[in-house]
């Protein structure tokens, strides 16, 4: 049983529009969320992260929206740029458990930002 | 250079041979982790380790090994691999337990 799901396995974009990507968990446990990305040939990268108590964060163009209630958080990516294209991972996990280091990761979904 | 090395990057075995995938770290890190990276199923941590010589179970343990004798250093072990232990192979590295975990560049293993 998948606790973190990305649905969409590909996503393909406009330069200049906006991205967003989506994840959904089942655990309730989780009381934060992180977004690692990914190029070929090298190991994720942290991206942006967020708190079960918050419900938004933003890092310059990219912004985590977290809805408890529905168990789904989005990463919204303005403006898209060719080199924001990579895989994009989701991730859960609870403080009590291991903090950031247990963390339960999606499949992963693959961003194509076009010109 | 602020970094986590894997050796090798690529691996291309025989079934039953047993072999070790190296993992350094050169920024002190407390804590150090190994995952496993599958088309369909994303990112599965196989073990970790807080410090020297304590190490815990992840999420798919069975088949590896692994040890902590050094801070710096995270290896793992397959003592007698199976086809279904093909994989990218991360090892990773954080600071402390709310900390973002570096990655390493990954080993591709291929068990034949």
């Amino acid at each position: 049983d998948q606790q973190v799901k990305q649905n969409s396995p590909s996503l393909s974009v406009q330069e200049g529009r906006i991205s967003i990507l989506n994840c959904d968990y089942t655990n309730s446990m989780f009381d934060y969320f992180l977004w690692y990305k990914k190029y070929p040939a090298e190991g994720p990268t942290f991206l942006i992260s967020i708190s079960s108590i918050k419900d938004k964060n933003e890092d310059g163009r990219f912004t985590v929206f977290l809805n408890k209630s529905a168990k789904h958080l989005s990463l919204h990516i303005v403006p898209s740029q060719p080199g924001d294209s990579a895989v994009y991972f989701c991730a859960g996990g609870d403080m009590f458990s291991g903090g950031y280091n247990k963390l339960i990761f999606g499949a992963g979904t693959r961003l194509a930002v076009h010109p | 250079e602020a970094q986590v090395t894997q050796n090798p990057r690529y691996l291309i075995t025989v079934t039953g041979k047993k072999l070790t995938v190296t993992c350094s770290q050169n920024m002190n890190h407390e804590y150090m982790s190994w995952y496993r990276q599958d088309p369909g199923l994303g990112l599965r941590q196989i073990y970790y380790s807080m410090n020297v010589e304590v190490t815990d179970k992840g999420d798919v343990p069975e088949g590896y090994k692994v040890s902590r004798k050094e801070k710096r250093n995270f290896p793992l072990i397959l003592e007698s691999p199976s086809p279904n232990q093909t994989s990218l192979y991360f090892c990773a590295s954080s600071f402390g337990r709310y900390n973002e975990q570096f990655f390493g560049p990954g080993t591709r293993l291929t068990v034949l």
